[in-house]
C-alpha cells in the first residue's frame, strides 16, 4: 500500500502540545478516511473527507481533534493539547470514490509523554 | 452494517491452504463482504470483496454461501508472511466507513 503516504511515521509529543498528522492519498483518489487504533484494540473510524469537505465526522472526539483535506496538499489530522490517551496508531486510507475499496497507509504512531 | 463473527485465532501449516471463516447472519441484500488483513501493526491491506458470487484474485479466493450468511477466505498456499490479523467486514455499498471487529489472528507455522 505504498501509494498512500503518511508522515511522520512516528511522532512524540509532550502533554499539551499539538500533533499534526499528514496523509497524501493515492494518485487519483479524492476520498480520504482516518482511523485510530489504540494499543491492543481494533481500528475505529474517525472521519471521512473529500476535497475541501468533511463528509462524516461521526467518529471524531468532540474536542481537540480536527481534520481537513484542502484543495491542494495532503489531508491533515490535527490534535490539540494532546493527552496520554491520544497515544495510538493513526491510519489514513483513500479511495477514488465512496463505493470502491479503500487502501491504507502505514500509519503514524503517536506517543504522548 | 451487519455484525460479523470470526474465530479469534487459527494456525495453518506453511504451504497448506488457510481457510478463514466468517459468519454474518444479519447481512442485508445490499451489503458486501470485505476482507482486509493487518500484518504486525502495519496499515490494513485490502484482500478481496464480494456480494454474492465467489471471487478470486491473485491473493485469495472468497467463497460466499448461497444464503450469504457466512463466507470463507481461502489463502491457497499460505506462507510465513501471511501471518496477520484477518478482518471480515460487511459493508453496504453506500457506506462511508469500514467497521473493524476483532478479526482472526492467523499464524502460519513452518
Amino acid at each position: 500500500n505504498a501509494g498512500v503516504m503518511q508522515n511522520p511515521r512516528h511522532l512524540v509529543r509532550r502533554r499539551g502540545q499539538e500533533a499534526r498528522l499528514r496523509c497524501s492519498p493515492m494518485k487519483g483518489h479524492s476520498h480520504v478516511y482516518w482511523y485510530r487504533q489504540l494499543p491492543e484494540e481494533g481500528l475505529k473510524f474517525m472521519v471521512y473527507l473529500q476535497k475541501e469537505n468533511i463528509i462524516d465526522e461521526s467518529g471524531m472526539p468532540k474536542e481537540r481533534f480536527s481534520a481537513e483535506f484542502p484543495k491542494e496538499g495532503p489531508s491533515i489530522l490535527r490534535i490539540q493539547q494532546v493527552v496520554r490517551g491520544d497515544s495510538a496508531a493513526y491510519f489514513c486510507a483513500s479511495s477514488p470514490d465512496q463505493n470502491t475499496e479503500a487502501f491504507f497507509g502505514q500509519g503514524t504512531r503517536l506517543t504522548v509523554v | 452494517d451487519a455484525k460479523t463473527t470470526q474465530p479469534p485465532s487459527m494456525d495453518c501449516a506453511e504451504g497448506r491452504a488457510a481457510n478463514l471463516p466468517c459468519n454474518h447472519s444479519t447481512i442485508s441484500g445490499n451489503e458486501y463482504v470485505y476482507w482486509y488483513r493487518q500484518i504486525h501493526s502495519q496499515g490494513p491491506q485490502y484482500i478481496i470483496h464480494g456480494l454474492k458470487n465467489n471471487e478470486t484474485n491473485e491473493m485469495a479466493s472468497l467463497i460466499i454461501t448461497e444464503d450469504r450468511k457466512s463466507s470463507t477466505l481461502i489463502l491457497p498456499h499460505a506462507t510465513l508472511r501471511d501471518t496477520a490479523v484477518y478482518y471480515c467486514i460487511v459493508r453496504a455499498g453506500s457506506a462511508r466507513q469500514l467497521t473493524f471487529g476483532s478479526g482472526t489472528q492467523l499464524t502460519v507455522l513452518p
